[in-house]
């Protein structure tokens, strides 16, 4: 079964705090994502990496940097953390499929609040 | 600004088709429609994906028109546990890149 698993469910943190989001995936996957949700805007892709140590800019990447050291796992950095953070934290992977087209696989996501 | 436009919510009798409606006029040619759910407090989950032709797999069947501007998402017999946000992305094969609308909040009625 495949699975994308996120360090944490809830997180409460302090506003200038260094925040770290971890996301491990099994599935030997060549991309990693991370979006944000907040009601009434759907999911953002904040950023996303296409192999180890590559990185690329979503559309939401200000207050934010990613680290890929390892294949599996794809941290999300809040270098100091702000109220306007707060926000639920997704994370996914895939892998190219036949023809281009590939499923997204997403984690169960982790509540921040930044207080 | 997301490629789509779906209604925002949409109410469906438990055991009846669910028929959900996506418009992507602006569509081109080497862009895959995909849908995905979101049910309470979990993360999104993959239903089908199709580029011109009518898709169905265990979950659902994708219905795009001809032009390729519209399409439906059908779930044949829904059950309360399809309640869920049902998003309708467009993208192109490459870039993995998705850009989420705000999707279709159904709720299935008992």
């Amino acid at each position: 079964d495949v699975k994308v698993t996120q360090s944490s469910r809830y997180l409460v943190k302090r506003t200038g705090e260094k925040v770290f989001l971890e996301c491990v995936q099994d599935m030997d996957h060549e991309n990693m994502f991370w979006y944000r949700q907040d009601p009434g805007l759907g999911l953002r892709l904040i950023y996303f990496s296409y192999d180890v140590k590559m990185k690329e800019k979503g559309d939401i990447p200000e207050g934010y940097s990613v680290s890929r050291e390892k294949k599996e796992r794809f941290s999300l950095i809040l270098e100091s953390a702000s109220t306007n953070q707060t926000s639920m934290y997704l994370c996914a992977s895939t892998s190219p499929g036949s023809g281009g087209a590939a499923e997204q696989f997403f984690g169960p996501g982790t509540r921040l609040t930044v207080l | 600004d997301a490629k789509t436009t779906q209604p925002p919510s949409m109410d469906c009798a438990e055991g009846r088709a669910a028929n959900l409606p996506c418009n992507h006029s602006t569509i081109s040619g080497n862009e895959y429609v995909y849908w995905y759910r979101q049910i309470h407090s979990q993360g999104p989950q993959y239903i089908i994906h199709g580029l011109k032709n009518n898709e169905t797999n265990e979950m659902a069947s994708l219905i795009i028109t001809e032009d390729r501007k519209s399409s439906t998402l059908i779930l044949p017999h829904a059950t309360l546990r399809d309640t869920a946000v049902y998003y309708c992305i467009v993208t192109t094969s490459g870039t993995y890149k998705y850009i989420f609308g705000t999707g279709t909040r159904l709720k299935v009625l008992a």
